[in-house]
């Protein structure tokens, strides 16, 4: 059964990067038809699409994100990674990442689900 | 504030049939992008309920069933149970090239 995990630091200064790490396990991250995606929600607020990554290292951003974030995609450990620069108290958010089913016609549903972490920017 | 609109909550009492909406625009469900929903409980991963607009993943019970129309879609969820307590959410894409939420609704089972 697939599953992913995210991991990472919980606490990040204002100004600086957050880095998270998803690891996949029970499937290949090499598939042709998925993109693996983080989505975040801030406390008390709805979901947040962030980006996503296709195995061969395509990727495609939130334009409202875009200038910030970094999704790169380890495919001999099996993990994909956001990096998200000058973070501010508006980044804090529960973090997840997800597969995404994607073909030709484009983007479709999120089918698997990490649990979350939460991340706090907070000096 | 969130892309697709849905009511911030709705409730029913156990074995009742309540429906959830997710209003769009022309540029995202109204531009003929599928409509996707999910069910989401705290400290739990979400569960994709509905994709495709009415497909259900296996395992999936036949209880909820999804629909779409013009720019809206609505999530139904027919003979109630407690544990269907959860706030759910709608998701597509927009020809602004972004995945795009609903807020979400807090579904009470009376």
């Amino acid at each position: 059964q697939l599953q992913l995990q995210e991991s990472g630091p919980g606490l990040v200064k204002p100004s600086e990067t957050l880095s998270l790490t998803c690891t996949v396990s029970g499937g290949s991250i090499s598939t042709n038809n998925h993109y693996w995606g983080w989505v975040r929600q801030p406390p008390g607020k709805g979901l947040e699409w962030i980006g996503g990554i296709f195995y061969s290292g395509n990727t495609h951003y939130n334009p409202s994100l875009k200038s910030r974030v970094t999704i790169s995609v380890d495919t001999s450990h099996n993990q994909f990674s956001l990096k998200l620069t000058s973070v501010t108290a508006a980044d804090t958010a529960l973090y997840s990442c997800a597969r995404h089913y994607y073909d030709a016609g484009g983007f479709y549903e999120f089918d698997t689900w990490g649990q979350g972490t939460l991340v706090t920017v907070s000096s | 504030q969130s892309v697709l609109t849905q009511p911030p909550s709705v409730s029913g009492a156990p074995g009742q049939r309540v429906t959830i909406s997710c209003t769009g625009s022309s540029s995202n469900i109204g531009a003929r992008y599928d409509v996707h929903w999910y069910q989401h409980l705290p400290g739990t991963a979400p569960r994709l309920l509905i994709y495709g607009n009415n497909r259900r993943p296996s395992g999936v019970p036949a209880r909820f069933s999804g629909s779409k129309s013009g720019t809206s879609a609505s999530l139904a969820i027919t003979g109630l149970q407690a544990d269907d307590e959860a706030v759910y959410y709608c998701q597509s894409y927009d020809n602004s090239l972004a995945v795009v939420f609903g807020g979400g609704t807090k579904l009470t089972v009376l």
